[in-house]
């Protein structure tokens, strides 16, 4: 089936613009995530959602940073005022279970690069 | 918060030879552990993980990896690389009843045919 696809692929922006990254998680996976993963480091966790419902946001670098999943399924990661430091790639994840224990499947990623 | 290092960037090896990395974790309570491979343009994936039982755990591809306790390890092992096995590695853990995986900084390895 498909898996988690993200978009775009590739996102170049000036700094102090605003962006808009989308993810799309597998049909049916209650939880969803998202990373970033700046070069040569592994992901880092951001944000948190179980359904439509966003329990945790601890990972999120500054309140420049936005996610949102309004009906449970496709979520959307903004981020206001792109600086230099936000360049990295930003990987979605989901899962079907509210558990753990459970394998996260993983997106493609969006490289942002900021100029 | 948890913490996982990776004790080598880069490794190099030729067809054949055995693979072992390392993988720590600094965590004192009970813990999920997981290895993730990224191979060359495709997303993360799955390889291994261990929750509960038998610490000796196989994965996909011929891996496997060993929990110890007492040493917070979780290193992953292959007998046998193939060239397809040339991928970044990377360790993860989540805290039980934690959602979000904390990751290492990965090992890339190169297989030489």
């Amino acid at each position: 089936g498909a898996g988690v696809s993200q978009s775009p692929r590739y996102k170049v922006a000036k700094r102090g613009q605003d962006v808009a990254l989308r993810c799309d998680p597998i049909s049916g996976h209650v939880s969803l995530f998202w990373y970033q993963q700046a070069l040569g480091q592994g992901p880092e966790f951001l944000t948190y959602f179980q359904n439509e419902a966003q329990l945790d946001k601890s990972g999120l670098p500054s309140d420049r940073f936005f996610a949102e999943r309004p009906e449970g399924s496709v979520s959307t990661l903004k981020i206001q005022r792109t600086q230099q430091e936000d360049s990295a790639v930003y990987l979605c994840a989901s899962s079907s279970r509210r558990d753990s224990r459970y394998e996260q499947y993983f997106g493609p990623g969006t490289r942002l690069t900021v100029t | 918060a948890q913490s996982v290092s990776q004790h080598n960037h880069h490794v190099i090896l030729s067809e054949a030879a055995s693979l072992e990395l390392g993988c720590n974790y600094s965590y004192g309570g009970t813990v999920n552990l997981f290895w993730y491979v990224q191979y060359p343009g495709q997303h993360l994936q799955l390889l291994l993980k261990y929750f509960s039982g038998d610490p000796l755990v196989k994965g996909i591809k011929g891996f496997e990896a060993e929990f110890i306790k007492s040493k917070f390890s979780f290193n992953l092992r292959k007998p046998s690389v193939q060239w397809s096995d040339t991928a970044e590695y990377f360790c993860a853990v989540n805290a039980q009843n934690d959602y979000k995986l904390s990751f290492g900084a990965g090992t890339t390895v190169t297989v030489r045919a």
